[in-house]
């Protein structure tokens, strides 16, 4: 079965820093990873995926991820937090040997203070 | 600009209740999935829908049910609404190798 994991329910971080949100995946197959941001009373907007290549993805709004196969794991980045960072985060698994489903972390709630 | 919308952003409806939400993508999206949202129990999945006509149960369908009858559509019925129910609902569409999109997602209250 595959399942996400995201260890920090919330994360706060001064604007300016640099800002991680973990998340770590169990797949029996080859992993598909994707994060997504909610805002309040929103839906799911999509940041960056990982299909196959490049270890390290970038996406939307100067965020980036990097997919560690021995870590199982696809860490959420950014070099400089913004204070409209702050937002619910979802990672996210597909595993084609499931099938075409996607399976949520969650949640990590940031909080980017000014 | 591609595009999952759902019918309502707001509903409010009475116990006992048959409650229809709706959700059309303009992308031809083959996958289309149907999740509640509730504070600390991130999104599960209620049911999805691989291609037209076709429906798999999710990991909490008691109390739903759904229907496919056109590729774009994919509706989600609560055939007796009840305050357990009242949850957000979001409803998203993919393809075989592209991330989910979201709709704006529905609040729904059962009072």
């Amino acid at each position: 079965a595959q399942s996400v994991a995201q260890p920090e329910d919330q994360v706060n971080v001064a604007e300016g820093n640099p800002l991680t949100v973990k998340c770590t995946y169990s797949v029996s197959g080859n992993p598909y990873l994707f994060w997504y941001v909610q805002y309040p009373n929103r839906g799911l907007q999509f940041l960056l995926k990982y299909i196959t290549g490049d270890n390290l993805v970038k996406g939307s709004y100067g965020f980036e991820a990097e997919f560690n196969k021995s870590q199982t794991s696809f860490h959420l980045k950014k070099p400089s937090a913004l204070v409209s960072d702050s937002a619910l985060y979802f990672c996210a698994v597909r595993d084609d040997n499931y099938g075409q489903n996607f399976v949520f972390g969650p949640g990590t709630r940031l909080s980017a203070l000014p | 600009d591609v595009k999952v919308t759902q019918s309502s952003r707001y509903l409010v409806k009475r116990t006992g209740e048959k409650v229809f939400l709706e959700c059309v993508q303009d992308m031809d999206h083959e996958n289309m999935f149907w999740y509640r949202q509730d504070p600390g129990l991130g999104l599960r999945l209620i049911y999805f829908s691989y291609d037209v006509k076709m429906k798999e149960k999710g990991d909490i369908p008691e109390g739903y049910s759904v229907s496919r009858e056109k590729k774009e559509r994919f509706s989600l019925i609560l055939e007796s609404a009840s305050t357990n129910q009242t949850s957000m609902y979001l409803c998203a569409s993919s393809s075989r190798y592209t991330e989910a999109f979201f709709g704006q997602g529905t609040r729904l209250t059962v009072v």
